[in-house]
């Protein structure tokens, strides 16, 4: 999987937008990009996919410049539960590959 | 929705003891992979499994470690002889296989078996 490079750790207020940018500069021609987040004592879950241009899901917005060498998850308006540890991932998960986690963006939000 | 499932929550045992850690993966799902997570750290790949047999595995999963799939639900990941740097979160995750029409399906994790060796 193409290595990725994220902030250690961001901080943001209640009812902000928060962006937390991935960059992946050797993306291969088939992989997508995807995004998971993980709260305390739980594993880490699913959030969003995309291969390009913009995804907008219930949860978040992916945004994808024609390059694709980087990506930004778009967290709207973000509240108190939104506090925890965001992966950006890069690769195709079509077989049981080893799919391997960075060591994710650390998001703290304050009232 | 569907959810991976893993017992138990919590799992204590001397060093040097055998456990096996279980889990029930989506039911329709092909793809079975074990993570660990040593408090503080980043997930870690232990190993993939497809197909009744491992697919891909970490220099982590040594001989000490191993994977089964018993029957048509569990998937079990056993470690012969716990030492004390096993202690860890280990999460089981599942994802759909070939055929399904999403190419590039995430994978659904469980919410982990916190086990400490003592």
């Amino acid at each position: 999987l193409a290595k990725t490079t994220q902030p250690i750790s961001m901080d943001s207020y209640e009812g902000q937008e928060v962006n937390i940018t991935c960059s992946h500069n050797n993306i291969a021609t088939n992989d997508y990009i995807t995004w998971y987040q993980q709260f305390p004592s739980q594993g880490p879950r699913f959030i969003i996919q995309g291969y390009k241009t913009k995804v907008t899901n219930e949860v978040a917005s992916l945004f994808i410049p024609a390059d694709r060498k980087s990506s930004t998850l778009s967290l709207p308006r973000v509240s108190l539960s939104d506090t925890a540890v965001y992966y950006c991932l890069v690769g195709v998960h079509s077989s049981a590959s080893k799919i391997i986690f960075g060591s994710g963006t650390r998001l703290s939000i304050r009232p | 929705e569907p959810e991976v499932t893993q017992t138990p929550s919590h799992q204590v045992t001397q060093m040097g003891q055998e456990v096996i850690l279980r889990c029930v993966p989506i039911s329709n799902h092909l793809y079975f992979y074990w993570y660990r997570q040593i408090l503080g750290q980043k997930v870690e790949f232990l190993v993939s499994f497809y197909n009744n047999e491992i697919s891909e595995k970490s220099e982590i999963f040594d001989d000490q470690f191993s994977v089964e799939r018993p029957d048509g639900s569990n998937f079990t990941l056993k470690i012969r002889s716990t030492k004390l740097e096993d202690s860890a979160m280990y999460f089981c995750a599942s994802s759909p296989g070939p055929g399904t029409s999403s190419y590039n399906s995430p994978l659904h994790f469980g919410n982990g078996t916190r086990l400490t060796v003592t």
